[in-house]
């Protein structure tokens, strides 16, 4: 198994990032995934769900800014994060089961 | 939501001495199909998790046997037998039977 996030940067508040994550070595489609954030010195934060079938499921703190996504052709889960604040700013990782992929930085400042 | 209460927040241990982590939730964690979704993770420095314990007491792909964990409904330990230096980060207990998952506040591990 292996997870790729990519997409990560600086961003303003109340601007948007769309993260990606390319996953490989596992029938895709078939598994449900996950977003956990970790911000700066901190614990672990799950973010949001997709299951297999593409049902979705949020953490009350992104709940109608972010939404996840996924694209079974291509193996990637996505992550669209709107009017972001600066209390986003994480290491972002997509996870399945056990594995996780090595996260990518979202700074969220003016 | 679940709240997942860990101790102790910190350890300092010797080489090859043996300790353990607890974790305890607010409420069970036995899903509708009897299973138990408590793991545990290990974050070593500068890297992300990696999952050591699945399902309570299941080592995960490539984990020594120093480490095991017990416990049931919403008292769950785990157990390093004869730490080595390579165990050093910071170990989260995590729960995926309810949404939201949470995950305990994180026990650093740290080598005398």
């Amino acid at each position: 198994v292996q997870l790729v996030e990519s997409g990560g940067g600086l961003v303003q508040p109340g601007k948007s990032l769309k993260l990606s994550c390319s996953a490989s070595g596992f029938t895709f489609s078939s598994y449900g995934m996950h977003w956990i954030r970790q911000a700066p010195g901190k614990g672990l934060d799950w973010v949001a769900y997709i299951s297999s079938s593409s049902g979705t499921v949020y953490a009350d703190a992104v709940k109608g800014r972010f939404t996840i996504s996924r694209d079974n052709a291509k193996n990637t889960l996505y992550l669209q994060l709107n009017s972001l604040k600066s209390e986003d700013t994480a290491i972002y990782y997509c996870a399945k089961g056990g594995s996780w992929g090595q996260g990518v930085m979202v700074t969220v400042s003016s | 939501d679940v709240v997942m209460t860990q101790t102790p927040p910190s350890l300092s241990v010797a080489i090859g001495q043996s300790v353990s982590i607890s974790c305890k939730s607010s409420q069970s964690l036995v899903y509708s199909d009897g299973k138990t979704y408590l793991h545990w993770l290990l974050q070593s420095p500068g890297r992300s998790p990696k999952r050591l314990i699945y399902q309570v007491s299941n080592l995960g792909s490539g984990v020594p046997d120093r480490f095991s964990g017990t416990g049931s409904q919403k008292d769950f330990t785990l157990k390093i037998s004869r730490v080595e230096a390579e165990d050093l980060g910071v170990y989260y207990c995590a729960q995926t039977t309810h949404f939201p998952l949470t995950f305990g506040s994180g026990t650093k591990l740290e080598i005398k």
